[in-house]
């Protein structure tokens, strides 16, 4: 069974970075799918804020682009989410999840609990 | 990109049907047929229960079904049970390599 843990900080104040990190358990990242992070802001919908290979592509929301790397660690088994000079827009619920992705299929199928990032002025 | 437009809320009756729709695109729901359909009871991970737009994982009941018509996906519930009661949200891969998500539907089970 595929399971995804976020970890990091709850609180950050703004202007500064955001790191999560994901930890996958029942699969090994470098074997490949894609890896993902989507947020849901207090009171909001979802939004997605990019996604990385196994080999280290990447593919980010174009409204973070300048902001934001998400970088994958096969020997931890891990990926991860950093989000620089954060304002209180970035406050929401993070998740990582595994985005399925064959030649003819592609979704995300697994997701973690996420975690809630506060950012305080 | 704006999100997908889903009905912020539906209710129903224990056994009845209902429907969700999923509003977007030409550029997404209505280019490509990476439609899927999520669970969320808050507090716990998104549940997948349609991917592809129709198909099932293993596991999930053939009571969720999934269909698109142009630029809009639903997802049906039949036989409406009690445990049925979450949010749902919509997702759609879309052009550039990036994904959308709809604003998510509260399903209350009367």
């Amino acid at each position: 069974q595929v399971r995804l843990q976020e970890s990091g900080p709850g609180l950050v104040k703004s202007s500064e970075t955001l790191s999560l990190t994901c930890d996958v358990y029942g699969y090994s990242i470098s074997v490949g799918h894609w890896w993902g992070w989507i947020r849901q802001p207090p009171g909001k919908g979802l939004e997605w804020v990019g996604t990385v290979s196994q080999g280290g592509s990447t593919s980010y929301n174009a409204s973070l682009h300048d902001r934001i790397t998400i970088s994958a660690d096969t020997s931890n088994n891990q990926f991860s989410l950093t989000l620089t000079s954060v304002t209180a827009a970035d406050t929401a619920v993070y998740y990582c999840a595994r985005q399925y992705r064959t030649t003819s299929s592609l979704h995300f199928d697994y997701w973690g609990q996420g975690i809630l990032v506060r950012v305080s002025s | 990109q704006s999100a997908l437009t889903q009905p912020a809320s539906v209710s129903g009756s224990p056994g009845q049907s209902i429907t969700i729709s999923c509003t977007g695109t030409s550029n997404d729901i209505g280019r490509y047929n990476y439609v899927s359909w999520f669970q969320h009871h808050p507090g716990n991970a998104p549940q997948l229960m349609i991917f592809d737009v129709s198909r099932r994982p293993s596991g999930i009941s053939t009571r969720f079904s999934g269909s698109k018509s142009g630029n809009t996906a639903s997802l049906t519930i039949s036989g409406l049970q009690t445990a049925d009661e979450a949010d749902y949200f919509c997702s759609s891969y879309t052009t550039s390599d990036t994904w959308l998500f709809g604003g998510g539907t509260k399903l209350t089970v009367l």
